[in-house]
């Protein structure tokens, strides 16, 4: 059974930082993607990971993917307020087409 | 890009009245469509893959009879909610896909946040 663990679940920190989302999963997979979701709204899609070593930028996001150590991370450079959201891992199962979320993260970012 | 409307948005009703949500694929066909239900501040709970033409395939613990679903068509699904009660309450949301296995995201609708009193 395919296991999607997210950490931190949750992250406070203050504008300018750095930091790092960390997400593992149990079982192979040849997908991964990150989305983002604020408050009441729906999903929004951030990054698709395909390879090993796939690593992604958009802004202030970067994401990677280690397949050998079932491990992608969402490192966020210089956060500013506007990156409060919480953000979700997922990854694909086998051979069909569904994705298996993780808890997800809520970032709250302190102007 | 791809669009994924969802409707109605939200949908406050009484408890044991059947609740009909709508997904449609704007600009693109979609042969699999999928539900999602979202409870406060916890992650997405798949409930069923929906398939153009055929049964929907549901995960373990969802009630097939309880959640109903329909693909009639490449850009319509249709979940609904069954003599609905409290604990049915909850944001469902609904997802496709563009293209091959994988090598797109998934794109959701806005959801529906159902209230059922």
């Amino acid at each position: 059974e395919l296991k999607v663990e997210q950490n931190p679940l949750f992250l406070s920190m203050q504008e300018g930082k750095n930091y790092t989302i960390y997400c593992n999963y149990s079982t192979t997979s040849d997908r991964l993607y990150w989305y983002r979701q604020d408050p009441g709204k729906s999903l929004e899609s951030l990054f698709v990971l395909l390879s090993n070593g796939a690593v992604k930028q958009e802004g202030r996001l970067m994401a990677s993917l280690d397949t050998k150590a079932r491990l992608s991370t969402l490192h966020i450079t210089a956060a500013v307020h506007d990156l409060s959201a919480t953000y979700f891992c997922a990854v694909g199962r086998g051979r069909d087409d569904k994705i298996i979320f993780g808890k997800g993260t809520r970032l709250h970012i302190l102007p | 890009g791809a669009v994924v409307s969802q409707h109605p948005s939200r949908v406050i009703c009484k408890s044991g009245t059947s609740v009909k949500i709508e997904c449609r694929s704007l600009d693109f066909q979609a042969t699999t469509m999928f539900w999602y239900r979202q409870f406060p501040k916890k992650s997405l709970m798949l409930m069923a893959t929906s398939n153009e033409g055929s049964k929907a395939t549901y995960e373990q613990g969802v009630e097939k009879d309880k959640f109903l679903i329909n693909h009639a068509s490449l850009t319509l699904s249709t979940l609904t909610v069954t003599s609905a009660h409290p604990e049915d309450s909850s944001f469902y949301i609904c997802s496709a896909r563009v293209g091959g296995l994988g090598n797109q995201p998934q794109h959701f609708g806005d959801g529906t946040r159902l209230s059922i009193l």
